[in-house]
């Protein structure tokens, strides 16, 4: 069974600085890996996600994560952070072609000025 | 912006009460999704179905939850009685792949 860990349940960045958002998945077959965002009171929306091929993917907002199959990680990451990107956001992970997703626990995301 | 649509925004219940939501899924999604999200973030996964069939359910929906998804109407999640621990944000995605989720902006339950 797949599962997800997000170790970092808040994290605060000061506006301009660099962002990385960890997280660790646990599956032995092929993963889709994804990362969603939540806004307050909106339902989730896509970041990016990653099937195969290069590492790096990139996604909305400046927003790119990397996969690395020897640390089952997925980390996400922006080189600077705007006051709007204050929300949780969430990685996830499905085994390749199957509809069952697994959510981490999510990481509340605040920038300050 | 997602099409996903989600009715109603909230719901309030007494314990033991029904409570009932509503998903409309984006057009031509054939798999839709229920999870419910506590306070602390956490996802639980309900049940799926992929054009009007259950794919996949947990025990917890057997028991007190029942949902459908008939054709030409919208997918709908109830809950025979309400319990405090029910309440959390009803979230329904729809999805025409593996390959990403369209979620609704949920609807959250409080039950008192």
């Amino acid at each position: 069974a797949q599962s997800v860990t997000q170790p970092d349940a808040r994290v605060t960045v000061s506006e301009g600085a660099s962002l990385q958002l960890r997280c660790k998945y646990s599956y032995s077959g092929t993963p889709y890996l994804f990362w969603y965002v939540q806004y307050p009171r909106q339902g989730l929306q896509l970041l990016l996600k990653y099937y195969s091929g290069d590492p790096v993917v990139q996604g909305v907002n400046g927003f790119e994560a990397e996969f690395i199959k020897s640390n089952s990680s997925f980390h996400l990451r922006k080189a600077s952070v705007h006051w709007s990107d204050s929300a949780v956001y969430f990685c996830a992970v499905s085994a390749a072609g199957n509809y069952k997703y697994v959510f981490g626990a999510g990481t509340r995301l605040k920038v300050i000025a | 912006n997602s099409k996903v649509i989600q009715t109603p925004r909230y719901l309030v219940k007494g314990q033991g009460q029904k409570a009932k939501m509503r998903c409309i899924p984006e057009k031509g999604h054939p798999v839709v999704f229920w999870y419910q999200q506590n306070k602390n973030n956490e996802f639980k996964f309900l049940i799926n179905f992929q054009n009007q069939e259950v794919l996949q359910q947990i025990d917890m929906t057997e028991k007190r939850f029942s949902a459908e998804c008939p054709s030409n109407s919208p997918c709908s999640l109830e809950i025979q009685s309400s319990e405090a621990g029910d309440s959390a944000l009803y979230l329904c995605a729809s999805s025409l792949s593996v390959e990403r989720l369209f979620f609704g902006h949920g609807t959250k339950l409080s039950v008192l």
